[in-house]
């Protein structure tokens, strides 16, 4: 079946513009989570949703940084006024359940950002 | 200190050599354990999860020491392929998902 897909595969932006990642999740998966990951450096988390609510937000790195989700399927992060330092990878997963041990996560292909 | 830490490496091992890799988790919380594995400017994959019996998958095995908060991954006859980073993931039962900076391999001919 059809893995996680995330769009644009490449973003190209100027400083202070703002972005919008999407990640489509693996149908039937109920949690989904956003990492983001600088050329060399590890994963970093920044959030995710159990179906459309967020219990931990506090991966997010400033106020510039947002996701929403609607139901149990596409998912935005969104950056307002990007920085240089925002350029990274932006990785999505998804997986089946939320519950100890059965939350396996599949990865999209990631969202290369660039800010100029 | 970060919440998991591994191995910095690099290793460098020629193929057939036995590698085993580390990592430490600070969180007590912590309910489960996964190895993941990234090749260069991919997304990561699972590798296998972690049983607090230890686990093994053909030639890999993996172990938990919940007393010690420390997870490692052994590989045994080292193949080419098996070159890549290697993740260390814990999840608390609240969802939170926390990656170790990785550990890299390098499998020379």
């Amino acid at each position: 079946g059809a893995g996680v897909s995330q769009s644009p595969s490449n973003k190209v932006t100027e400083k202070g513009k703002d972005v919008e990642l999407r990640c489509d999740p693996i149908s039937g998966h109920t949690a989904l989570y956003w990492y983001r990951q600088r050329l060399g450096q590890g994963l970093e988390f920044l959030i995710y949703f159990q179906g459309n609510s967020a219990p931990d937000k506090s991966g997010l790195p400033s106020d510039r940084f947002s996701a929403e989700r609607t139901g149990e399927s596409v998912s935005t992060l969104t950056i307002q006024r990007t920085q240089q330092e925002d350029s990274a990878v932006y990785l999505c997963a998804s997986s089946l359940a939320f519950a100890k041990g059965i939350n396996e996560q599949f990865f999209g292909p990631g969202t290369r950002l660039t800010v100029l | 200190r970060k919440e998991v830490e591994q191995d910095p490496g690099p290793f460098n091992v020629p193929e057939g050599a036995t590698v085993a890799f580390n990592c430490t988790y600070s969180n007590s919380a912590s309910q489960s354990f996964f190895w993941y594995r990234q090749d260069c400017r991919k997304e990561p994959k699972l590798l296998m999860s972690v049983y607090s019996s230890g686990n093994e998958d053909g030639r890999f095995t993996a172990q938990l020491n919940r007393a010690s908060q420390y997870i490692s991954l052994l590989i045994r006859d080292s193949k080419l392929s098996d070159s890549a980073t290697y993740l260390c993931v814990v999840n608390t039962n609240a969802g939170k998902s926390t990656f170790g900076d990785g550990t890299t391999l390098t499998v020379k001919p």
